[in-house]
């Protein structure tokens, strides 16, 4: 069973604001990755890392940012949110080896995110 | 660039019949997931197919990959309610160490009395 966490479950935050998103696994994976959802629509990857002190940009563009100083957390931040960072942010994480073989990517239950 | 295409995107059943969701995708891979989500929920980790033939089953439903063809599909034998869900196929982003996946639009199955 996968132990991937993230918090808060819902957020509902004024336009402007700076806001992180919290990730942590307890698996001791080396890849973690952030997806964002639309409701209904397909999932796209905006971030992900290798490591420790490795962080890539995916494959839709983000103004979001993350870091990953410990292997178990891997925080994403809005700097100043907006109407259209409203969505669904879904982390996840897998083995680095693993995912090789075909271990598929464990995902935490999502952080929906409301910005008015 | 890998593109992931699923069809159908909407299908409605119902009870105990039977259905093929594809999933069709535009580059050399040999890593197929299938993942299934619940209305508000995250994704939950269906099948793993890692060759070409490979096949899966669980319960009414079973997954294939053909990767000549590059495609795979997920049957489902007599639909019940309980299956109704999103279902994602998703590919990797085959050579080096690049393990990133690639998901499809989705399908939203629903199954009827």
């Amino acid at each position: 069973e996968a132990d991937i966490y993230q918090t808060p479950r819902y957020l509902v935050i004024g336009t402007g604001k700076k806001i992180t998103l919290e990730c942590s696994q307890t698996m001791g994976h080396d890849k973690m990755y952030w997806y964002q959802q639309d409701p209904g629509m397909e999932l796209h990857l905006i971030h992900y890392s290798y490591g420790v002190n490795s962080t890539e940009k995916g494959d839709l563009s983000s103004e979001s940012t993350v870091s990953r100083i410990r292997t178990e957390h891997f925080p994403l931040t809005l700097e100043s949110a907006r109407p259209s960072h409203t969505s669904q942010y879904l982390c996840a994480s897998s083995e680095y080896f693993a995912l090789r073989e075909g271990s598929p990517l464990h995902f935490g239950n999502g952080t929906r995110l409301t910005v008015t | 660039e890998l593109k992931v295409e699923q069809n159908p995107l909407f299908l409605s059943m119902q009870e105990g019949k039977n259905y093929t969701i594809y999933c069709n995708y535009s580059t050399t891979s040999d890593r197929l997931y299938w993942y299934r989500q619940d209305p508000g929920k995250s994704l939950e980790s269906l099948f793993v197919l890692l060759s070409n033939g490979a096949v899966k089953q669980e319960g009414r439903l079973m997954a294939s990959l053909d990767t000549k063809a590059r495609l795979s599909t997920l049957h489902i034998t007599a639909a019940v309610h309980d299956l109704s869900a999103t279902y994602f196929c998703a590919v990797d982003m085959a050579g080096g160490s690049n393990y990133k996946l690639t998901f499809g639009k989705g399908t939203l199955l629903t199954v009827n009395p």
